[in-house]
């Protein structure tokens, strides 16, 4: 059964800074992973999506990536601002199958 | 940009009692999913639905459920008997394919 881990839970950072949110999965089996936002009470928009033969992929100051065969994808914020406080989720997408997989999610404060 | 969108926002309900949770998904798109997120707790998936008849379906979604396209445009989840534990947030989400999904805003379902 997959399982989706992140590491933290949370973290807090002063504004500027870069950071590395973690995200690994138990079965390599799977046909696309996506990063996720979730502001407070509001619904999930996406961020990337990385499909299982790519490595990465990069949108503005986001960068994720992925080592299928050792179950990690990575996303990567640059130069964090205050807005970039939100919970991200990343979630995989199993091969035959229709659901995604969510993680628990790493609940992001960027302080001014 | 076309967007997933749900109503209502927020639904009250008593134990017991019947709730239709509405979505009108992307219009092009041909696949259609629920999702749900207790309080706390990880994002859940529900049901996939394809071609008029679900494609996939969790443990989670047992007879009290059921979903519909009613016409061409609205996608629904209903829930004969509301349980306090039906109590979390409905997303909505919709795809091309096997693909990125598009989630909606969601409802927030409060049995009492």
């Amino acid at each position: 059964k997959q399982e989706v881990t992140q590491i933290p839970a949370a973290l807090s950072v002063p504004e500027g800074e870069n950071l590395v949110l973690n995200c690994s999965f138990t079965d390599s089996a799977i046909y696309n992973l996506q990063w996720f936002r979730q502001d407070p009470g509001k619904g999930l928009t996406s961020l990337l999506l990385i499909q299982s033969s790519q490595r990465e992929q990069t949108s503005g100051r986001l960068n994720a990536s992925l080592d299928k065969s050792s179950g990690r994808s990575t996303l990567y914020i640059a130069a964090s601002q205050p807005g970039d406080s939100a919970t991200y989720l990343c979630a995989v997408l199993m091969d035959s199958s229709y659901k995604l997989i969510f993680g628990s999610g790493t609940r992001l404060l960027v302080r001014p | 940009e076309p967007e997933v969108t749900q109503t209502p926002s927020h639904q009250v309900t008593q134990m017991g009692q019947e709730v239709i949770l509405r979505c009108v998904p992307i219009s092009n798109h041909l696949y259609f999913y629920w999702y749900r997120q207790i309080l706390g707790q990880k994002v859940e998936f529900l049901v996939s639905f394809y071609n008029n008849e679900i494609s996939e379906k969790s443990e989670i979604f047992d007879d009290q459920f059921s979903v519909e396209r009613p016409d061409g445009s609205n996608f629904t989840l209903k829930i004969r008997s509301t349980k306090l534990e039906d109590s979390a947030m409905y997303f909505c989400a919709s795809s091309t394919t096997h693909y990125e999904q598009y989630f909606g805003p969601g409802t927030r379902l409060t049995v009492t």
